[in-house]
């Protein structure tokens, strides 16, 4: 199966600092996902990536796939109090299923 | 549209007794996902349905079983529920490569 890390495991930011999470991949990445999760909701969908050296942004959000395919990582800028929460990473491994990382879980200081 | 719904939201059982989760999506997705999360272990996947009819195991499938009689339905059973089935449990349904998570159930096996 396809194994996920992340790093960091948290982080604590000031509020309008920028972060960056981390997700590295024991194989080649055919599809990655970033998912955020509130405290005792579900998972909402961020962005998907597919092809090698991809990058999207949504609002303060980006996300970037090496060219490798083997690590993705997802950079908030300016970070606000709704940027709290947990991220996750989930690997497409080619079958019908997701593999996914541990978390980040985010906490943004006022 | 409601999604994804999940019931219940919270359950607390006594070790040995027996419940049923239910999943249910209005999206007509094929795909659906039991998974269960649990602190600093990410989101572990239990069992999976490619389609009304068929389901199959996932990474931590002991101690579960699952149907999916309709394709707007999945249902997780505990048989015979241990302290080590307390977790947080999604269910996740998906056309193409997004899923789309329900709310959780949060169970508590005393």
């Amino acid at each position: 199966s396809q194994e996920l890390e992340q790093s960091p495991q948290s982080l604590i930011v000031q509020e309008g600092k920028n972060l960056t999470i981390n997700c590295t991949s024991s194989k080649t990445l055919y599809g990655l996902y970033w998912y955020k999760q509130k405290y005792g909701e579900g998972l909402i969908f961020l962005m998907m990536l597919q092809k090698g050296g991809e990058e999207k942004s949504h609002e303060k959000i980006t996300a970037k796939l090496d060219e490798k395919k083997q690590q993705s990582s997802l950079h908030i800028t300016a970070s606000q109090p709704s940027h709290a929460g947990i991220y996750l990473c989930g690997a497409d491994s080619l079958t019908d299923k997701l593999s996914f990382g541990a978390g980040t879980t985010v906490t943004v200081r006022a | 549209n409601a999604g994804v719904t999940q019931t219940p939201k919270f359950r607390v059982l006594k070790t040995g007794q027996s419940m049923t989760l239910l999943c249910a999506q209005d999206m007509n997705h094929e795909y659906m996902y039991w998974y269960r999360q649990d602190p600093g272990m990410g989101l572990r996947l239990i069992h999976y349905s490619v389609g009304e009819g068929t389901t199959a195991k996932g990474e931590v499938p002991d101690g579960y079983n699952v149907s999916r009689l309709k394709k707007q339905n999945f249902l997780l059973g505990l048989e015979s529920a241990a302290p080590s089935q307390t977790s947080v449990y999604f269910c996740a349904s998906s056309f193409g490569n997004e899923q789309f998570f329900g709310p959780g159930t949060r169970l508590t096996v005393l």
